[in-house]
């Protein structure tokens, strides 16, 4: 079965430039997450999708930052204009559905604002 | 709000050596999860827990849920350099949480 796909792995932006990454979840999940990972830090969830709806974007910074997930299966989350803390591993991960059902991680994409 | 804290942060272990991690949550939860992280990769499951007084054991690695003292503990008997890691839990509430990661490091 093959696992959650996210690109790219590595991403180097100056600050106030904009980017945006991708994650394909793993077949016939219905729910998909991203997570934030701050050096040091344990995730954080920015925002949770089920199918194409928004179940949870309550930490997400949306004066910067936005995220879809078109026909419910890939997604992209974008950050407009990135600032240096910003800086982190920005991970997908998908579920066969919202609850009481275990995630499976990507390999994440590493941003580093400059 | 849910909060979860482990500890400790750091471990130095040696090898052959028996040690635990400790996590602890702040709200009724009856499903928890290990991952582990190796550097520069992502998030490998290693267990789920789903109700008071699960224990499930992989290897070297023994997870225990204790849901009532809200408290789950990740023991690792004779440690081995492979094992060296981050390690994290994570609980499950309106959403998944996790703790700061607990960083092993198994020296000879």
């Amino acid at each position: 079965e093959a696992g959650v796909a996210q690109s790219p792995r590595y991403k180097i932006i100056e600050k106030r430039q904009s980017v945006a990454f991708w994650c394909n979840p793993i077949s016939g999940h219905a729910t998909l997450y991203w997570y934030q990972q701050i050096l040091g830090q344990g995730p954080k969830l920015l925002i949770q999708f089920q199918n194409n709806g928004v179940v949870d974007d309550s930490q997400l910074p949306k004066d910067r930052f936005s995220a879809e997930r078109l026909k419910g299966v890939d997604s992209t989350l974008k950050i407009q204009p990135a600032k240096l803390e910003d800086s982190a591993v920005y991970l997908c991960a998908s579920s066969f559905r919202d609850k009481n059902t275990e995630a499976f991680f990507g390999q994440g994409t590493r941003l580093t604002v400059v | 709000e849910l909060k979860v804290e482990q500890n400790p942060l750091f471990l130095s272990m040696q090898e052959e050596k028996n040690y635990t991690i400790y996590c602890n949550y702040s709200t009724t939860s009856d499903r928890l999860y290990w991952y582990r992280q190796d550097p520069g990769k992502s998030l490998e499951s290693l267990f789920v827990l789903l109700s008071n007084g699960a224990v499930k054991q992989e290897g070297r690695l023994m997870a225990s849920l204790d849901t009532k003292a809200r408290l789950s503990t990740l023991h690792i008997t004779a440690a081995v350099h492979d094992l060296s890691a981050t390690y994290f839990c994570a609980v499950e509430g309106s959403r998944l949480t996790f703790g700061e990661g607990t960083q092993l490091t198994v020296n000879p």
